[in-house]
């Protein structure tokens, strides 16, 4: 199947700095990038779809100005998380949906923990 | 609105089957999909279903009935790497994912 890679892993960091999280597709182009977080022992929540060379969307109750996201290539989305707070902190998950693939999947990136201190 | 119901919790025993059942109403469908989510990582794309019917997949099966709006993960010969939780998603007429709240499978010995 194709290859989402997500970079960092996980990170820390303190109250009120800027956390960027990086998506890629590794093998295959994607006109479209998802954004989900999930919080422990809950389900996946949609935070926005981005798509390429053009404004994300995002659901509702997502502060646009807090999580930028930019996807400015076929293969590359980010997610920033400005001025970041402990109660963003969960594990930050993005996803593809490879055109050419059989079943219109969502294939996943393995993840991002961040902690907010 | 939108809903997807899948049980919270199930317990089984290694070796045995186990049926996982998802209810949805959704606006419009184009298809259901099963993941896997081991604890602390991405899910994992299981099967598909866009017709009535079961599909196999080695030790793994999935049913979908649309009228009923219906679908269930059947998991045969279960072993201990298959605990984890089991995500049921319907993508609705806008191709948006609509994801239940999960079923955390525990397989006892």
């Amino acid at each position: 199947g194709a290859v989402v890679s997500q970079h960092p892993s996980w990170v820390i960091c303190k109250s009120g700095t800027s956390v960027k999280i990086e998506c890629r597709s590794l093998d295959f182009q994607a006109t479209t990038m998802f954004w989900y977080r999930q919080f422990p022992k809950q389900s996946l929540m949609l935070m926005a779809t981005s798509n390429e060379g053009s404004k994300a969307t995002y659901e509702q109750g997502v502060e646009k100005d807090k999580f930028l996201i930019n996807h400015a290539s076929l293969t590359l989305s980010t997610l920033t998380v400005t001025s970041a707070h402990p109660e963003d902190s969960s594990f930050y998950i993005c996803s593809a949906r490879d055109p050419s693939g059989d079943y219109n999947e969502q294939f996943f990136g393995p993840g991002t923990r961040l902690t907010v201190l | 609105g939108q809903n997807i119901d899948q049980p919270t919790e199930m317990t089984a025993t290694e070796g045995a089957i186990v049926q996982i059942n998802c209810t949805y109403q959704t606006s419009g469908f184009n298809g259901l999909f099963w993941y896997q989510q081991h604890a602390g990582e991405a899910p994992t794309f299981l099967s598909y279903n866009v017709l009535d019917g079961l599909e196999e997949k080695g030790r793994f099966s999935s049913f979908l009935s649309r009228s009923k709006g219906y679908s269930y993960l059947l998991l045969k010969e279960l072993q201990m790497k298959d605990s984890a939780s089991y995500l049921c998603a319907v993508l609705d007429s806008n191709y948006q994912l609509i994801w239940g709240a999960g079923t955390k499978l525990i397989i006892k010995p």
